[in-house]
Parts: C-alpha cells; sequence; structure tokens
C-alpha cells in the first residue's frame, strides 16, 4: 500500500518557467513533509519542509504549499533553472508511532534551456 | 566535511558473499535511519536507531540482514549470503533528537551489486 504517491514520473519545463510537482498521501497522521532533490549515483539532498500547522512554506524559489484536506502537498520552482533536473522525492512522517519517514516513488524533472 | 558519511560507496561481490556497509552520522545527531533504493522506486525505510537502541526493522529486511550502532556512533548494515535481488543503493540517513518536525539529512549512499 503506497501511503505517499508521485502520480507523474516525469516532467518537462522550460527555463524560466514555474515547474510544480505534485504529492498525495492517503494516511492522516502524518504531520511532517519533506521534499528531496536527488541527482543520479547520489544520495537525497533535502530542500524544503513543511508542517501540518502551515498551508505554505517558502525558501528562495522553493515553496511548498500543503493542502491538508485534500491530503495533497506541491513543491513549487520558480523560476527553473537547468541544474533544477533532477528527481524528487516527497517523504512524510507521523509524530505519533515511529519516526519513519515515507517517500514517495519521484518525479523526474527535466529543466530545458 | 560534517555530513553524514557512508563507506565503501561502491561494493560488487559474488553471490553468496557477506558485505558490511559503514554509516557515520551528522555528529549530534541521536536518530539514525537506513534505507534502500532500487531503480524507479523512492527510499525504502529498512531500520532505525535511537542511540544504540534500535527500535524498528521493515519487513524488508530479512534474517540476512543485521544492522548495529554500539556505541551510538557510527552504524554498520551487514548483508550474509547476498543474493542478486539486494543490489540496490543502501542509504544512511541522521536526524536531530526533537518530538517531531526533524529532518533527515542523507549520506551520499553505498551501491551494492551483486553478480
Amino acid at each position: 500500500d503506497q501511503q505517499v504517491k508521485q502520480n507523474s514520473p516525469s516532467l518537462s519545463v522550460q527555463e524560466g518557467r514555474i515547474s510544480i510537482l505534485n504529492c498525495d498521501y492517503t494516511n492522516s497522521m502524518f504531520d511532517y513533509f519533506l521534499w528531496y532533490k536527488k541527482y543520479p549515483a547520489e544520495g537525497p539532498t533535502f530542500l524544503i519542509s513543511i508542517s501540518s500547522i502551515k498551508d505554505k512554506n517558502e525558501d528562495g524559489r522553493f515553496t511548498v504549499f500543503l493542502n491538508k484536506s485534500a491530503k495533497h502537498l506541491s513543491l513549487h520552482i520558480v523560476p527553473s533553472q537547468p541544474g533544477d533536473s533532477a528527481v524528487y522525492f516527497c517523504a512524510a512522517s507521523a509524530k505519533s508511532g515511529t519516526y519513519k519517514y515515507i517517500f514517495g516513488t519521484g518525479t523526474r524533472l527535466k529543466v530545458l534551456a | 566535511d560534517t555530513g553524514v558519511s557512508q563507506n565503501p560507496r561502491h561494493k560488487i561481490t559474488k553471490r553468496g558473499q557477506n558485505v558490511t556497509f559503514r554509516c557515520d552520522p551528522i555528529s549530534e545527531h541521536n536518530r539514525l535511519y537506513w534505507y534502500r533504493q532500487t531503480l524507479g522506486q523512492g527510499p525504502e525505510f529498512l531500520t532505525y536507531f535511537q542511540n544504540e537502541a534500535q527500535l524498528e526493522k521493515s519487513r524488508l529486511l530479512s534474517d540476512r540482514f543485521s544492522a548495529e550502532r554500539p556505541k551510538g556512533s557510527f552504524s554498520t548494515l551487514e548483508i550474509q549470503r547476498t543474493e542478486q535481488g539486494d543490489s540496490a543503493m543502501y542509504l544512511c540517513a541522521s536526524s536531530p533528537d526533537r518530538a517531531s518536525g526533524n529532518t533527515i539529512y542523507f549520506g551520499e549512499g553505498s551501491w551494492l551489486t551483486v553478480v
């Protein structure tokens, strides 16, 4: 049972435009969400996080939006740059019980110059 | 460099051999995690330590897998009698010890190829 889903395996965006990556989750106990970027043969690099008490968090070109009622979060990158081309993973955890993080299957973003 | 350190970065082994990976977490982090990632998938949780205590193990961790964190600092992940299906990237991550809102930071990963 995939508790965290990234339904778009890939996305292509023109340089300078907005990239929107989506993530859905099924477990209503999740209360902390993270986005990671991953280049081939490297470990995931943390990008941005959001707690369930917020609906938006911004860090430079990266903004994460959380819609708890829809169990949906999205990562916006604006403006997109060729160096942003990578695989993006969302992850979720629940405060209660364990502290493990559940990851989605990733979305490969390609930013075209 | 004060990030999570993993070694070896790459390991090629014959089926049936044992392999061991080491992880050195960020020094002030009490929590340490092992994940496995295969092609086209996200990282899959394997196990988690709070200091030296192993608090959770995934069903993915068969009897051939064992992880230790003897002094609450570095950790090792051993795979005995490797199988071709064990070929994957093994990721270690660490985080501070807060009740919630912990960001986990990954190392560069250890690639395992079983031939």
